[in-house]
């Protein structure tokens, strides 16, 4: 049973470009949320999608956008990057509405360096 | 969200105990307490949670005051493998209206061989 799987990896972007991070929930699981880790930071959540819509939204500008596809998977973008983008993205999948005992299981993440 | 407190950093031996404390002192009654850890250059991963009884899993126990306003993550017998940093999260217990972790700074452990 596959986990959660993110692409690519690693990435290295200039000021100014756009980017698409990828994520494929754990098998079963309909929600998708992701985060940003800042190096020596905890994660910070940017937003969650379930039905393919954008649930829930953490404290980031309109420049981080989302979606989510029929099969669960969704995509992350970020528009005109900033330096301060530079951090590990985090894709975390559940199933269903969130709430007190749902467990969210990540992916690896994909280190994003903007130059 | 209420908040949590926990120490910036712990060291252990291996094969000894480790408790992990963290405060949460303004914590509501519907409120989880789930911990999470972050090995090195991996994603977190999920660990244990409770309501207000103590819990046990293959990874851990968690031991919550009777008054709820702390709890202790126990490893049982640490290894080399759970060095890492971990982070205790409050979780509202209503469906749906909270999809998101909040993670502080967690505590880093070390492991000494």
């Amino acid at each position: 049973d596959a986990g959660v799987t993110q692409s690519p990896t690693h990435l290295i972007k200039t000021r100014g470009q756009q980017v698409t991070l990828r994520c494929s929930p754990k098998s079963g699981h309909d929600t998708v949320s992701w985060y940003q880790q800042a190096l020596g930071q905890g994660p910070q959540f940017i937003f969650q999608y379930y039905e393919e819509e954008e649930r829930q939204r953490g404290n980031f500008p309109d420049r981080f956008s989302g979606h989510q596809f029929p099969n669960y998977s969704s995509e992350l973008n970020v528009n005109a990057l900033l330096l301060g983008d530079s951090a590990l993205y985090l894709c975390a999948s559940s199933w269903g509405p969130s709430g007190g005992t749902d467990t969210q299981y990540f992916g690896p993440g994909t280190r994003l360096t903007v130059l | 969200d209420a908040k949590t407190t926990q120490p910036n950093s712990m060291e252990s031996n291996e094969e000894e105990p480790v408790h992990l404390p963290c405060n949460h002192s303004t914590i509501s009654g519907t409120d989880y307490i789930h911990w999470y850890r972050q090995l090195p250059s991996q994603g977190p991963e999920y660990v244990i949670h409770g309501l207000t009884s103590n819990v046990n899993n293959r990874m851990a126990s968690l031991a919550i005051a009777e008054d709820r306003k702390s709890s202790t993550l126990i490893l049982h017998r640490a290894t080399l493998r759970d060095a890492a940093v971990y982070y205790c999260i409050l979780r509202v217990a209503l469906g749906g209206s909270q999809g998101n972790l909040i993670f502080g700074k967690g505590t880093k452990l070390s492991v000494k061989p």
